[in-house]
């Protein structure tokens, strides 16, 4: 069954501080995956979309790197900042590519403290 | 470029009645999908559209129904409304289906739904 896990359920730092979040799936065939925040009561908003043979990628504070072979993705965030508190959902999509082959996880949500 | 619209943002409804939600997508784009967002089970797939035809559909009852018209604008209906369908509707747009590996989803902000 093709299934997205995410962990931790929840987290809480420090403003400034660095967190990593886990993203472990089972979808097979794999095409590519993707992370979003979304702040509270909005839409999701796309931060890194990866493909097999990419293994990192940066957007600003965000890094995102992805094990196609132990089918494990990480979220790093650097030097982290109030308005980082959201929910960070990570999505896979199984290879054929229409919006119905997305799995999605059910998100970490992160608060950060002053 | 406006981005993806939804419509309305907030609704109350009674158990029994039926919803539409209204989903403009960027201009452009052709496909439109939906979702519903639960605190327990995080975002489901409910259908996509592409030139206004229903190319997948997730796994809920009949009860949920939706169209896609000329304009790539989309709407979807939920009829006689339960309590657990109480949920943050999404609807997000892309270019073109299928996607292809890079291919971006655009959300809107969501139709928040409360069935009493």
């Amino acid at each position: 069954k093709n299934q997205v896990e995410q962990s931790p359920q929840s987290l809480i730092i420090l403003e400034g501080k660095n967190c990593t979040l886990q993203c472990n799936y089972t979808v097979s065939p794999f095409s590519n995956l993707r992370w979003y925040k979304q702040d509270t009561g909005r839409g999701p908003v796309s931060l890194t979309i990866m493909t097999f043979s990419e293994n990192t990628k940066s957007n600003g504070r965000y890094t995102a790197t992805l094990d196609a072979d132990t089918k494990q993705s990480s979220l790093h965030i650097t030097a982290s900042q109030l308005s980082d508190s959201a929910s960070y959902i990570c999505v896979v999509s199984a290879r054929g590519g229409s919006q119905g082959n997305l799995i999605f996880g059910k998100g970490t949500k992160l608060s950060v403290k002053p | 470029k406006a981005g993806v619209t939804q419509t309305p943002r907030y609704l109350i409804k009674t158990r029994g009645q039926q919803v539409t939600l209204s989903c403009s997508p960027i201009s452009g784009h052709r496909s439109v999908s939906w979702y519903q967002q639960t605190p327990g089970q995080g975002l489901q797939f409910l259908f996509e559209y592409f030139s206004e035809t229903q190319r997948n559909k997730g796994n809920f009852p009949g009860r949920f129904s939706g169209r896609q018209f000329s304009n790539s604008r989309s709407e979807m209906n939920v009829s006689t409304l339960e309590l657990g369908d109480s949920a943050l509707y999404l609807c997000a747009s892309s270019l073109v289906p299928p996607m292809p590996p890079g291919g971006e989803l655009f959300f809107g902000e969501g139709s928040r739904l409360t069935v009493l």
